[in-house]
């Protein structure tokens, strides 16, 4: 079974206009984060959020909101305000085991491909 | 400047051959990583090493070897290679204290395998 499901291979946005990027996990793990990564056609790899299990609040960096709905294992990426330099590959990952402290590996779900429209 | 760096940004070469990738992060992480990123951009762990120790081996074939003499540095040498290999290969680091740290990932090396 797949560790990180998006479900959304490409997704389109307006200019401005905000956009949700689905992301659902499974662990059975109560101790894990999740993060999001963009990737734009360059090629590099750009951290831009992450999320604990345990927090209770929302992550938020700037435009960049998780909506972590820990019941329903989903940790989808909400982007506000769509720029044209937001048009990329954004990719959901998740890191288990977090209090085993050995394993600091991400698994990455396949991806999203968001084209933002002016 | 901090960062991953990793050399060579491009590498073409024929099947058979023997070729390696270098890998330098001066974050002072702990923890550094081999990801493949496939033609269909799935990105999947290869090797993980902690302070020089060999953590995490994907089942990856005996073909890739990675190697690290220090801490900053994660080498990773590919024996007779195959055009199935072809994709691009990340490096990554993190700190070992940061279950909550992200990955800081190099700029990839395109391998292409003719």
């Amino acid at each position: 079974a797949q560790k990180i499901t998006q479900t959304q291979p490409g997704m389109f946005v307006q200019e401005k206009e905000a956009v949700t990027l689905d992301c659902t996990y499974d662990t059975s793990d109560q101790s894990y984060g999740l993060f999001w990564y963009k990737q734009p056609s360059s090629g590099e790899m750009i951290f831009l959020i992450y999320q604990g299990s345990y927090d209770e609040q929302n992550a938020t960096e700037g435009r960049y909101s998780l909506n972590f709905q820990k019941a329903r294992k989903s940790a989808n990426l909400v982007i506000s305000a769509s720029q044209l330099g937001d048009s990329a590959m954004y990719f959901c990952a998740m890191r288990e085991g977090l209090m085993r402290g050995s394993n600091y590996k991400l698994t990455f779900g396949k991806g999203t491909l968001l084209t933002v429209n002016p | 400047d901090t960062a991953v760096s990793q050399t060579p940004k491009y590498l073409v070469t024929q099947m058979g051959n023997d070729k390696s990738i270098k890998c330098e992060q001066n974050l002072g992480h702990d923890t550094m990583y081999w990801y493949k990123q496939d033609s269909k951009k799935f990105l999947k762990i290869m090797f993980s090493y902690n302070n020089k120790e060999l953590i995490i081996n994907e089942t990856v074939p005996n073909r890739f070897s990675p190697k690290s003499p220090d801490k900053a540095h994660l080498n990773l040498h590919i024996n007779s290679l195959e055009l199935g290999d072809s994709a691009v290969y990340f490096c990554a680091s993190s700190p070992i204290t940061g279950g909550v740290s992200p990955l800081h990932f190099g700029n990839g090396t395109r391998l292409t395998v003719t």
